[in-house]
């Protein structure tokens, strides 16, 4: 079985600040991990996702998380964030057979 | 490319009634997911088809809540009878390859039960 653990449900930071969301995972085997961000009344949509190789990953608006093995972790990360940058981010982990949603962690970028 | 279709985006219904939500997939895409999401429970997979036939079923709540797809752009999400608890935001999201990909999701449904 596998697991997700988002460390923080909330976030609030103010504009230009630095950003980090943390994500934890657990597997017996070898997994692919994901983060999505999910904007007020609209679906999830993907902003990167780690397969293989370099493990630091970048994605879209500028923002980029590093694989951590060792540590189990997925951690999101931006140097300077924006008001639009406002949202729910999912961190999400799939062994092949499942795909798996962590509980989110709203961000809030305050001017 | 036309995203993911769902309908209707807001449903407001009374407790027993029949209500049917409906999913257009992205053309090509051979997996289909649905997802329900609340703030108590947050996002779960309630079930989900590869190349129509329904793989993994186990998230479905109970025999109220059954799902169908008939042909690869089109599939429903019925419960019938509704009862308030399940009043949430309901998802629909496809893929060309599942667990590897990325998922697409719809805009959502917002249920509301009396």
């Amino acid at each position: 079985a596998q697991s997700v653990t988002q460390l923080d449900s909330q976030v609030p930071v103010f504009e230009e600040a630095p950003v980090e969301l943390r994500c934890n995972y657990s597997s017996s085997v070898s997994v692919y991990l994901f983060w999505y961000v999910q904007y007020p009344n609209q679906g999830l949509q993907l902003l990167l996702k780690y397969l293989s190789g370099s493990t630091l990953v970048k994605g879209i608006n500028g923002f980029e998380a590093e694989f951590n093995k060792s540590q189990t972790s997925f951690h999101l990360r931006k140097p300077s964030v924006h008001i639009s940058d406002t949202a729910e981010y999912f961190c999400a982990v799939s062994d092949i057979t499942r795909l798996t949603f962590g509980e989110g962690t709203q961000l809030t970028v305050n001017p | 490319d036309a995203g993911v279709i769902q309908s209707p985006r807001h449903e407001v219904t009374e407790m027993g009634q029949e209500v049917t939500l409906r999913c257009k997939p992205i053309s090509g895409h051979n997996s289909l997911f649905w997802y329900r999401q609340t703030m108590m429970r947050g996002l779960e997979l309630l079930i989900y088809f590869n190349n129509n036939v329904p793989i993994d079923d186990s998230g479905m709540p109970e025999d109220r809540f059954s799902a169908k797809m008939p042909n690869a752009s089109f599939s429903t999400l019925k419960i019938q009878p509704s009862e308030p608890r399940d009043s949430a935001v309901y998802f629909c999201a496809s893929t060309r390859d599942h667990y590897t990909g990325e998922l697409f999701f719809g805009e959502g449904s917002r249920l509301t039960v009396l």
